[in-house]
């Protein structure tokens, strides 16, 4: 079982929709939950973070986390062409401040107009 | 967030040499990694930068294949030694805030090729 899985895709959706991407991490013990956007010949660009469980907004994105299931999720509302990209999802290793992260496979995401 | 700047953005080198990237950062910063970007792959950590002491390397990487100083709270180099085909990656170096704290933020990268 991979550490952190997600999957690759792609997702299409149309412009305007709300674009869904999850995540599941084996790790009962960590603590800390990442999306990365990364661009086609890009280095990755934090997105959103999340440590409690529940959900969490930021302008057009949402992360929800729920830790007993183990599971992260990525949503983001009126998708945008701008939006089509791989997201990765990243999990901070063990439950203290190790900044190890773990990154998912990724998702490819394409906004089509 | 610091601002962290990789040199060199990409190189292309010939197999059996070695290559020192350098990832210097405008502030001070308490942790620096260093991960590598396969073809088509996802980001893989290869160790965490120590200031004043040796690289911590995860399972699967190396200190002789992978040598990396820390010298100062802003400055890191990753040298990838006797290099072949298979080391064609892009290397991200990385750093969380400058108390230490997440989220992490990567550099833009260099871009390696091995022919």
């Amino acid at each position: 079982q991979k550490e952190v899985e997600q999957n690759s895709g792609p997702l299409s959706v149309p412009e305007g929709a709300i674009a869904s991407l999850n995540c599941t991490y084996s790790d009962r013990g960590s603590q800390s939950f990442f999306w990365y956007r990364q661009y086609s010949g890009k280095s990755p660009e934090l997105i959103m973070f999340i440590y409690s469980n529940g959900d969490k907004e930021d302008g057009r994105f949402t992360a929800q986390l729920n830790k007993a299931s183990q599971y992260v999720s990525l949503l983001i509302r009126d998708s945008q062409p701008s939006d089509s990209a791989t997201y990765l999802c990243a999990v901070e290793r063990g439950s203290s401040n190790t900044g190890k992260l773990i990154f998912g496979q990724g998702t490819t995401l394409q906004v089509k107009p | 967030s610091a601002v962290i700047s990789q040199k060199p953005s990409r190189d292309i080198c010939q197999r059996g040499t070695s290559l020192t990237i350098q990832c210097q950062v405008d502030s001070q910063v308490t942790m620096m990694f260093w991960y590598r970007q396969q073809p088509g792959q996802s980001l893989t950590l290869i160790a965490t930068a120590n200031q004043g002491s040796e690289a911590t390397y995860e399972s699967g990487f190396v200190i002789d294949k992978f040598p990396i100083s820390r010298p100062n709270l802003t400055f890191s180099t990753l040298t990838v030694s006797n290099m072949s085909p298979e080391d064609s990656s892009i290397y991200l170096c990385s750093t969380t805030g400058t108390d230490g704290s997440q989220p992490q933020h990567f550099g833009d990268g260099t871009r390696l090729s091995i022919l």
